[in-house]
Order: structure tokens, then sequence, then C-alpha cells
């Protein structure tokens, strides 16, 4: 069963736009991962933070993580058209190494 | 190549068919994994290699799937008797070091399977 859920499920904005994304989970993580997966093809990691991070920027992402709430969001600032995908975030188990699991992902439309 | 590699990218089977998906990870990369991603879903852990060891196989839907990596280096994922409900995209993924904790894994583009 998948282990995030993203909120909202989709989202169109004008580019130019920000653009937020949430994440919540359920168990003890060890860290969170956010992903982006354009129209058939293949995930693309974007940002990895680890359970005693609150706060992670590259570029144009800014990523926040509160584990007492079991919570995280994805802010893409300045969104172009090429942002247009879809987001997952994924969480990697406490205690489990092996096991990451995702979301069903947040549906990104970036207007021109 | 410099990313994972799968092959076919897509495949139509009948119903019944078997299939075997093929992965190939990056050059040197210890861990590997397969996920199941329904259309409009996330994807779903299947399996986990570290070498050629499963460590893991508790994704795994039912006694139809099957997979391995003999050599520690190329996988293949196995559906026998394929159900609609296989269809699905197959996703594999590598990362250099064991594990998850703190390492980047680096996904192929995805066997599309649509059973017919």
């Amino acid at each position: 069963s998948q282990q995030g859920e993203e909120d909202p499920q989709a989202l169109s904005i004008q580019e130019g736009e920000n653009a937020t994304m949430n994440c919540s989970y359920k168990t003890s993580i060890n860290n969170l991962q956010w992903y982006r997966q354009n129209s058939g093809r293949g995930l693309v990691h974007l940002i990895l933070i680890r359970s005693n991070e609150r706060e992670k920027h590259s570029g144009r992402l800014r990523v926040t993580l509160d584990t007492s709430k079991k919570s995280s969001s994805l802010l893409i600032t300045a969104s172009r058209a090429a942002d247009t995908a879809s987001y997952f975030c994924a969480t990697v188990r406490r205690g489990n190494n092996n096991d990451m699991r995702f979301g069903a992902g947040t549906r990104l439309t970036v207007k021109p | 190549g410099a990313g994972v590699s799968q092959s076919p990218r897509y495949k139509v089977a009948k119903r019944g068919q078997d299939v075997a998906l093929r992965c190939d990870p990056i050059s040197g990369h210890v861990s590997l994994f397969w996920y199941q991603q329904a259309l409009g879903q996330g994807p779903e852990f299947l399996t986990y290699f570290q070498n050629e060891a499963q460590l893991d196989k508790s994704g795994l839907p039912s006694d139809r799937f099957f997979a391995e990596r003999p050599e520690g280096s190329v996988s293949t994922l196995k559906i026998q008797r394929t159900q609609q409900e296989d269809s699905a995209v197959y996703l594999c993924a590598s990362s250099l070091n064991p594990g998850l904790a703190g390492n980047t894994i680096y996904f192929g583009e995805g066997s599309w399977l649509t059973v017919v």
C-alpha cells in the first residue's frame, strides 16, 4: 500500500506563479524524497530531506518537513511551462532501508 | 549506458501469456528495485536486490511474479499467466550503495505492459 498522500491531486497555475504541493505520511521515516515524472517517462529525483532537517533548497525548489505533523511540502517558485509534470513524495521508513513508498502524486499543469 | 535501461519499452500480452521484463542498472550499482505503477497512481514497491541477493520481495502481488538478478547486474522480472490487472508500467531503479538512506536512486523509463 502507498505511504504518502499528496495534496492537491491536480494543480493548474499560470507561468510565473508559485506552486505548492503537500505530502502527508503515516510512519516514522528516515528521509523523504520528492520526484518528478513527465508523462510516459521514468521518475527523476528532485530533492531529499532527512528526518532531522526542516527545510532544504535546490534552485527554484524549496522543501519543508514537519515530522511532528508527518507532512512535507514542495514549493516551486517562478514556475515555467516545462515544470508541467506529476510530482511524487516518497518516504523511506525508519528501520527498513529498502522500503520506499510513494504517494499518488500531484499533477501540475503550468500554463504559458 | 549512462542510465538505467529497460526493455521492452512497450509490451502487449494476451491474457495467460508469460512475459519477461529486463532491467540494465547503472554499472556498479549495488541496489536494484522494481516498482509497479498503475495509471494515475504512484509507484508501488515490488522487490529489492542487493547485488545478486533478493533481500525483499514483500511487494510481489502474487506467486505469478518472479524476479532475479543472478550475476548482480542485469535483472529480469517475470510475470507468468498474465492477467488484465497486471497492466501497468514496471519501473526499475538502481542506486550505488545498499539501501535507500541518503542514497539517490535512478529510475529507468519503464516497461509499459498491457494485457488484453
